[in-house]
């Protein structure tokens, strides 16, 4: 079976460009989570979605957005990136919301903003 | 600020040692997870264990629970190389569905 699947698995962005990550998750996982992480640091929450609605929200500003689709496949949205957006962001899939529940990451996308 | 902090930062042992990895955290959980990290890449979930659980086992993962101390151990017996990665703790947050992970520990194996 199929694993959590990222793209792009690289970017290089210019300071104030707009970026838009795509994740799609293990097949009958209707719950995806978005994170960002920094060198050297763990993962930040940014989002959660579960049946298309937002579940959680980390403190990310506004610049940040996502949207999960019928087929649970998400995307996460950067605006007026900044050079400290550069990160790898995971994204997370697991069968429902809460966190009893296993989370299984994708190889993440890797964010350069020049 | 972070809810779980991984301790030591950072690890060297000779390959077949064992390596211990604590994690201290200060709000009350209803569980903790730990996770793997090879270079830089995707995450992969080791084990989890509920606040009523006081240990469990994995292979040769070994995981404590002191939810008096709010504190977690991880135990990873006979080491070997490919054990080299980065460890983080994670914990569910104020908000149901929010999971925060600590800063990691950084495991270094020699052959």
């Amino acid at each position: 079976d199929a694993g959590v699947t990222q793209s792009p698995t690289h970017l290089i962005k210019t300071r104030g460009q707009q970026v838009t990550l795509r994740c799609s998750p293990i097949s009958g996982h209707k719950s995806v989570s978005w994170y960002q992480q920094v060198l050297g640091q763990g993962p930040q929450f940014i989002f959660q979605y579960y049946e298309k609605e937002e579940r959680g929200r980390g403190n990310f500003p506004d610049r940040f957005s996502a949207r999960q689709f019928p087929n649970y496949s998400s995307e996460l949205n950067v605006n007026a990136l900044l050079l400290g957006d550069s990160a790898l962001y995971l994204c997370a899939s697991s069968l429902a919301s809460g966190s009893f529940y296993t989370q299984y990451f994708g190889p993440g996308t890797r964010l350069t903003v020049l | 600020s972070q809810q779980g902090e991984e301790d030591p930062q950072a690890l060297s042992i000779q390959e077949g040692e064992n390596a211990t990895m604590n994690c201290s955290y200060k709000t009350s959980i209803n569980n903790l997870q730990w996770y793997r990290q090879n270079s830089g890449r995707g995450l992969v979930h080791l084990i989890l264990i509920r606040s009523n659980e006081r240990e469990k086992h994995s292979g040769r993962l070994r995981v404590t629970l002191d939810t008096s101390k709010k504190s977690s151990s991880l135990l990873i017996t006979a080491s070997r190389a490919a054990d080299t990665a980065s460890y983080f703790c994670a914990t569910d947050g104020d908000l149901y569905d929010k999971v925060i992970f600590g800063p990691g520990t950084s495991l270094s194996v020699i052959p």
